[in-house]
């Protein structure tokens, strides 16, 4: 079955460390996409790529960085720099413009202990 | 640039009552527009688009949104609400890039 995965589905996190969140695609997708998601605020773009080795900052690039070196793969790394990172993270893509559909993998729940 | 309102971030219907989700938005060229709906952590799972074809677009589950494009609305109902349509919705803009609203809880009472 096509569709999108996002490991892992929980992840906790000390203050101060790094973590890099999981997404691959099977859907054949130019296009990815990196959302932060609070209560009562909506979904937020973190980071874009609509082709391999390159990508673009969203609203929210600030504590975070990927890297788009496979077309299936869209990893996302919350740095210690990110200062307020516990959220709901939601991977995304969609076959080529903007105007198309986006399909979401299944989301991560991020926790700083 | 393109933006969509979501007006009421909370709506309870009965269960069996019309539910009606109010979306509003802002493009200066002929938009892309989606329904989108979000169970408790969960992913977001398209509900239907709407892409000029027609301006009444059938979804899943039941749902449908008629493009008003004098009111600038995309409005999202279904006839008769049960109780597994209680979830987050959220309205959306395409142009250069998505734009989502706020978010519509929707309560179903039994």
């Amino acid at each position: 079955d096509g569709g999108i995965t996002q490991s892992p589905k929980y992840l906790f996190r000390k203050e101060g460390q790094n973590v890099t969140l999981s997404c691959e695609q099977n859907l054949n997708h130019d296009a990815m996409y990196w959302y932060r998601q609070d209560p009562g605020q909506g979904l937020r773009l973190i980071y874009y790529s609509q082709i391999v080795n390159d990508f673009q900052k969203g609203d929210i690039a600030e504590g975070y960085s990927v890297s788009r070196e496979k077309k299936e793969s869209f990893p996302l790394t919350v740095t210690s720099a990110q200062k307020n990172p516990t959220a709901f993270y939601l991977c995304a893509s969609s076959p080529w413009r903007s105007t198309d559909t986006q399909y979401f993998g299944p989301g991560t729940r991020l926790t700083v202990l | 640039a393109q933006s969509v309102t979501q007006l009421g971030s909370h709506v309870s219907v009965s269960e069996g009552a019309l539910v009606l989700l109010r979306c509003n938005y802002s493009s200066s060229v002929p938009p892309y527009l989606f329904w989108y709906v979000q169970y408790p952590n969960q992913g977001l799972q398209l509900l239907l688009k709407y892409t000029s074809a027609a301006t009444l677009v059938k979804g899943i589950n039941g749902f449908e949104a008629e493009f008003k494009k004098s009111e600038t609305s995309f409005h999202l109902t279904k006839p008769s609400a049960h109780m597994s349509d209680a979830a987050e919705y959220f309205c959306a803009v395409s142009g250069d890039q998505f734009y989502f609203g706020t978010g519509t809880s929707l309560t179903v009472i039994p």
